[in-house]
């Protein structure tokens, strides 16, 4: 399967200050991504999903203005959590959709995640 | 809406025996995908096995099967000769058209010697 990094893998920040999480495609180039959070001991949520040259759909309950995304090419998205706080601490995982065809269509491929510390 | 339903939070099984594990879900879409998700300690998501809605026949995986019944919307799946990797998180999923995933709650499973 195809291979997605995330960056940093863990982080502390201070109340107010910005994050920004990079995710990469190593390997293959995709034109949608997406961002998901997971609290401790709970599932997967969606937060938003992200089309390549274009604004990021968010979903229902997530401030656009605080989780910033930006995918700017096939093989690179990032989240940038702005005035974080520290009910923003949280696991965030990326990852890539192929839905170009091939044995791996319509799988994702998910980032190792990072883990999100807000003192 | 679509949602995910896994009622059992926690199962634990013996090594090298069978388990199963429920979910069902709602949907009023015909064509979809359902997946099952096994997550480890270190938190990377696994890909265990995957169902699409049109195939009738059950997806098989090595060890891992799955029974889906389309018409009662559920969708087991099945870890035979179980071992002490197998232990982890495994989510239940299912792909909206839109290509994300909506998971269920999870279910813990331990796998003890």
């Amino acid at each position: 399967g195809a291979v997605v990094s995330q960056h940093p893998s863990w982080v502390i920040c201070k109340s107010g200050t910005s994050v920004k999480i990079e995710c990469r495609s190593l390997d293959f180039q995709a034109t949608t991504m997406f961002w998901y959070r997971q609290f401790p001991k709970q599932s997967l949520m969606l937060m938003a999903t992200s089309n390549e040259g274009s604004k990021a759909t968010y979903e229902q309950g997530v401030e656009k203005d605080k989780f910033l995304i930006n995918h700017a090419s096939l093989t690179l998205s990032t989240l940038t959590v702005t005035s974080a706080h520290p009910e923003d601490s949280s696991f965030y995982i990326c990852s890539y959709a192929s839905f170009a065809g091939g044995p791996s269509d319509n799988e994702q491929f998910f980032g190792p995640g990072t883990r999100l510390t807000v003192l | 809406a679509q949602t995910v339903t896994q009622s059992q939070p926690e199962m634990s099984v013996q090594e090298a025996e069978t388990v199963t594990l429920s979910c069902t879900y709602d949907t009023s879409e015909n064509n979809y995908y359902l997946f099952w998700y096994k997550q480890p300690p270190s938190r990377q998501m696994i890909l265990v096995i995957r169902q699409e809605a049109y195939k009738q026949q059950n997806a098989t995986e090595n060890r891992f099967s799955v029974n889906f019944q389309k018409a009662a919307k559920s969708f087991s799946l099945k870890i035979s000769d179980s071992q002490l990797g197998d232990t982890a998180m495994y989510f239940c999923a299912f792909m909206r058209v839109a290509g994300n995933l909506i998971f269920g709650k999870g279910t813990k499973l331990s796998v003890k010697p």
